[in-house]
């Protein structure tokens, strides 16, 4: 069975600072994509970033990039230079094994930026 | 490009009652998937149409829930009869055919349902 940890429920930065949002999985499969989406209070899903499994360099988006770290399994997604637009939740997700599509999620972490 | 649609918006019933949820994909998307959160939880996969072809529904809580996709263009999420834990917030998604590697799945605004 795949797992998603997100072990920060809420994350308080000041504008203009990096920040980490930890992501660690645990999985079987040879083979999976790891996925950051973003949620706004509007409530819709926005997709950010993707990482393959068999990638050999860490997926870059912008101001988003994913910290994938296989040993340690865990897929951590940076954002430089945060701003107030980026006041959301976060979730983590993996689709894993050959063939397989659903998404399985973390619980998600709550992002305020101050001013 | 119209994203992927949801109705209603929002949706307040009572325990016993039904509701039918829907989704529009984007269009030419084959592939469809439910979803929900329920409050505080993580988002869960519910199941997976392709075209009008169930391809994992293992996500379903029980026989209450019910959904169909005719023609394999919009979906409809029934529960009935509805009951409390099944408040939250459900969501839809689509993606293009083609399972392996990067296949974005777009995601609707969801459907928050309230069942008193």
């Amino acid at each position: 069975a795949q797992k998603i940890t997100q072990t920060q429920p809420g994350m308080f930065v000041q504008e203009k600072e990096a920040v980490t949002l930890d992501c660690t999985y645990d999985t079987s499969d040879q083979s999976y994509g790891l996925f950051w989406y973003k949620q706004p209070s509007s409530g819709e899903m926005i997709f950010l970033i993707y990482q393959g499994s068999y990638d050999e360099q860490n997926a870059t988006e912008g101001r988003y990039s994913l910290n994938f770290q296989k040993a340690r399994k865990s897929a951590n997604l940076v954002i430089s230079a945060s701003q107030l637009g980026d006041s959301a939740m976060y979730f983590c997700a993996m689709r894993g094994g050959w063939g397989a599509q659903k998404l399985v999620f973390g619980q998600g972490t709550r992002l305020t930026i101050n001013p | 490009e119209a994203g992927v649609t949801q109705f209603p918006s929002h949706s307040v019933i009572e325990k016993g009652q039904t509701v039918t949820l829907r989704c529009d994909p984007i269009s030419g998307h084959d592939n469809l998937y439910w979803y929900r959160r329920v409050m505080g939880k993580e988002i869960k996969f519910l199941l997976h149409f392709v075209k009008e072809s169930k391809q994992d529904e293992s996500g379903m809580p029980n026989n209450r829930f019910l959904a169909e996709r005719t023609g394999g263009t919009y979906s409809t999420l029934k529960v009935q009869p509805a009951e409390l834990e099944d408040s939250g917030v459900y969501f839809c998604a689509s993606s293009q055919q083609g399972a392996e590697g990067y296949n974005e799945q777009f995601f609707g605004p969801g459907t928050r349902l309230t069942v008193l």
